[in-house]
């Protein structure tokens, strides 16, 4: 079952701040941030492996509430350099990765 | 650093050709993936592997097929290219871990551009 992100795009202007949910019909053990700029691959950003665990990455954090299956992304002071398509994936059966619809985000200067 | 490596990185081709894209690590991954993704949309898993002589469909159906006679090689080959398989290739691997550990995480290849004409 594939999760469910949003919003499905956002647009900000440098400074300002978004946040990214990711959220799952199933329990969770895990989720994953990728993020993918245009026309490159993903890149791993972090993996939140417990409930109510936050992690950071550069000005970007992620926590993660097993309880409510979901997961959300926040990027704080964005930057230019976040602009790009942002991923989570959860683990399905065979420990496969299965990845949301991605949630574009747009930073202007 | 992920160590993913894929050939060609773009390829326009007449159909009906026959295409491999290949794809290798250098990380000693168990698994390895490939997924199609059209520009600026959603990524879906075509093929995956957890070993030598291991493969499986994935989400998306796909007509292509894959070989794993390697650990570290997983190519993907289209017999017959048609128009409608344009789109980019992108080869992963991961480690052989349990859902809840971080043996999950994916690295990806640059991504191979596929163009049929």
């Amino acid at each position: 079952q594939q999760p469910v992100q949003s919003p499905q795009a956002v647009i900000l202007r440098e400074g300002e701040d978004a946040v990214i949910n990711c959220s799952s019909s199933k329990a969770l053990y895990s989720v994953h941030w990728y993020r993918q700029k245009h026309g490159e691959a993903p890149v791993f950003l972090m993996i939140l492996l417990k409930g109510g665990e936050q992690k950071g990455h550069e000005k970007i954090s992620a926590s993660f509430n097993e309880k409510k299956q979901q997961s959300s992304l926040y990027l704080t002071a964005s930057q230019l350099s976040y602009s790009g398509t942002y991923f989570c994936g959860t683990p399905t059966a065979g420990n496969m990765l299965t990845f949301g619809g991605g949630t574009r985000l747009m930073v202007k200067p | 650093e992920a160590d993913i490596y894929q050939t060609p990185r773009y390829l326009v081709i007449g159909t009906g050709k026959k295409i491999t894209l290949e794809c290798s690590q250098t990380m000693g991954h168990d698994k390895m993936y490939w997924y199609q993704q059209d520009p600026g949309m959603e990524l879906h898993l075509i093929h995956y592997s957890y070993g030598v002589n291991s493969t499986e469909k994935g989400d998306l159906s796909s007509e292509s097929t894959v070989s794993r006679i390697r650990t570290e090689h997983f190519p993907l080959t289209l017999e017959s290219a048609r128009p409608s398989h344009t789109s980019q290739y992108l080869c992963a691997s991961s480690a052989l871990g349990p859902a809840g550990s971080s043996g999950n995480t994916i690295y990806f290849g640059e991504g191979s551009w596929l163009t049929v004409v």
